[in-house]
């Protein structure tokens, strides 16, 4: 299994410019999420799902979109890059949703900056 | 929503002491409190995990306690060696929302 895999791994983008970063998991999770990174921020939840055709909004969701078509792939879209959004992102997903909870599985991260 | 408080930021220990790293949470309803251990450049990666029905694990020289009433958790990391040295993050999760606290920089000097 490649268990979660991110593309790209860098990206420099201008302002105003819009981009789709790519997660796909082949774990079978219901579970995904994303996160960002910043320094003395820790991973900070932008979205999650917990299945096909289900998003939610974590704590900073404003400026990105999500959707989830398929149980594997869960993009992030960034609708106009904006300076504030030059972070590392985590994709993350997990077997279990609910009350039953299990350990998240990391991709390698993007690290994005936005000039 | 949740909110993870994480302490201390940085942490610097002498080979073969013990470091200890605290959290704090806010929701009550949070279950479920894993650990994560992230080195420079890589992904966060699992070390220890603890749900809320439990009050202690450990799993070598790596140890977590819960204590509900208090909503805090801490890291407890014995026999320290350099290749701990990373930055450690916890987090807390309610339902489906996992919020991380903001990590602490273990240092372990040889």
């Amino acid at each position: 299994n490649a268990g979660v895999t991110q593309t790209p791994k860098f990206q420099v983008l201008k302002t105003g410019q819009s981009m789709t970063l790519q997660c796909a998991q082949d774990m079978n999770h219901e579970y995904m999420s994303w996160y960002r990174q910043d320094p003395g921020m820790g991973l900070r939840l932008i979205h999650y799902s917990v299945g096909a055709g289900i998003t939610d909004q974590g704590e900073v969701p404003n400026g990105y979109n999500v959707s989830r078509s398929t149980t594997e792939d869960f993009p992030l879209r960034l609708l106009s890059a904006a300076p504030s959004q030059t972070s590392v992102y985590f994709c993350a997903s997990s077997y279990s949703i609910g009350a039953i909870r299990s350990p998240l599985h990391f991709g390698n991260g993007t690290r994005l900056t936005v000039t | 929503g949740e909110n993870v408080e994480q302490h201390p930021s940085t942490l610097s220990v002498q080979e073969g002491d013990s470091a200890v790293i605290k959290c704090t949470y806010s929701d009550s309803a949070s279950n479920y409190f894993p650990w994560y251990k992230q080195e420079l450049g890589k992904r966060p990666q699992l070390i220890i995990d603890i749900r809320s029905n439990v009050g202690e694990k450990k799993d070598q020289r790596i140890a977590v306690t819960l204590n509900k009433t208090a909503k805090h958790f801490s890291l407890h990391i014995t026999e320290t060696q350099p290749e701990d040295s990373a930055v450690y993050f916890c987090a807390a999760s309610v339902n489906n929302d996992m919020r991380f606290g903001a990590g602490t920089r273990l240092t372990v000097k040889p």
